[in-house]
């Protein structure tokens, strides 16, 4: 299993980028970095994922080294609404539930 | 699409009484997975189905437990009989499952909140 470190909470001002780092020491070579936001009361939700270098979509950025062995989720400009708990998981397809297992995330506050 | 959707979003029981939990994935999914939240144990997978066929039920407590997959448009996951301790927010996700590189990107319901007092 590709253990997954991250912060347990973080807080920031809205309009802030804000960067939430997961360390993933020994991920494996075929693994996925994928990352989750989860409102209170609410599932979780898909919103970004990569392998290498960077990835971009209209929610997030995510950074990934050339030695895989971190991550890091950047939302620009925070807003209240961002104020939520990020997961990252590591794993592909081949690694079953591995690439399923959540772990304890961080929790984001955002602050007026 | 409506999403996953999971029934009931709250259920109130008394200790002994048998819970079902009910979902039904996005239509054109073929994997379905199971997961329990509570504040003490985080999310925690408890099955996965793919195509219909349960792959990996580790993760389920024990044989109070059970779920199930009829057809690739509904499942149930049982709890019979429930426990005080069984209290948790019971997700259901699904994906589409194509096999070839990646990880599987999973699409939750709203969650079935269960209360065994």
């Amino acid at each position: 299993l590709a253990k997954t470190t991250q912060p347990i909470s973080m807080d920031s001002y809205e309009g802030q980028e804000v960067n939430i780092t997961c360390s993933h020491n020994n991920i494996a070579t075929n693994d996925y970095i994928t990352w989750y936001q989860q409102f209170p009361s609410q599932g979780p939700r898909f919103i970004i994922q990569g392998y290498k270098t960077k990835v971009t979509n209209e929610v997030a950025s995510l950074f990934i080294p050339a030695d895989r062995k971190s991550s890091t989720l950047s939302l620009p400009r925070v807003s209240l609404s961002d104020t939520a708990v990020y997961y990252c998981l590591v794993g592909d397809k081949e690694s079953g539930a591995n690439n399923l297992f959540f772990g304890t995330g961080t929790r984001l506050t955002v602050i007026p | 699409d409506a999403g996953v959707i999971q029934s009931p979003r709250h259920e109130v029981t008394e200790m002994g009484q048998e819970v079902t939990l009910r979902c039904k994935p996005i239509s054109g999914h073929n994997s379905l997975f199971w997961y329990r939240q509570t504040m003490m144990r985080g999310l925690e997978l408890l099955i996965y189905f793919n195509n219909n066929v349960p792959i990996d039920d580790s993760g389920m407590p024990e044989d109070r437990f059970s779920a199930k997959m009829p057809n690739a448009s509904f499942s149930t996951l049982k709890i019979q009989p429930s426990e005080p301790r069984d209290s948790a927010v019971y997700f259901c996700a699904s994906t589409l499952d194509v096999g070839g590189a990646g990880a599987n990107v999973l699409t939750f319901g709203a969650g079935s909140r269960l209360t065994v007092l």
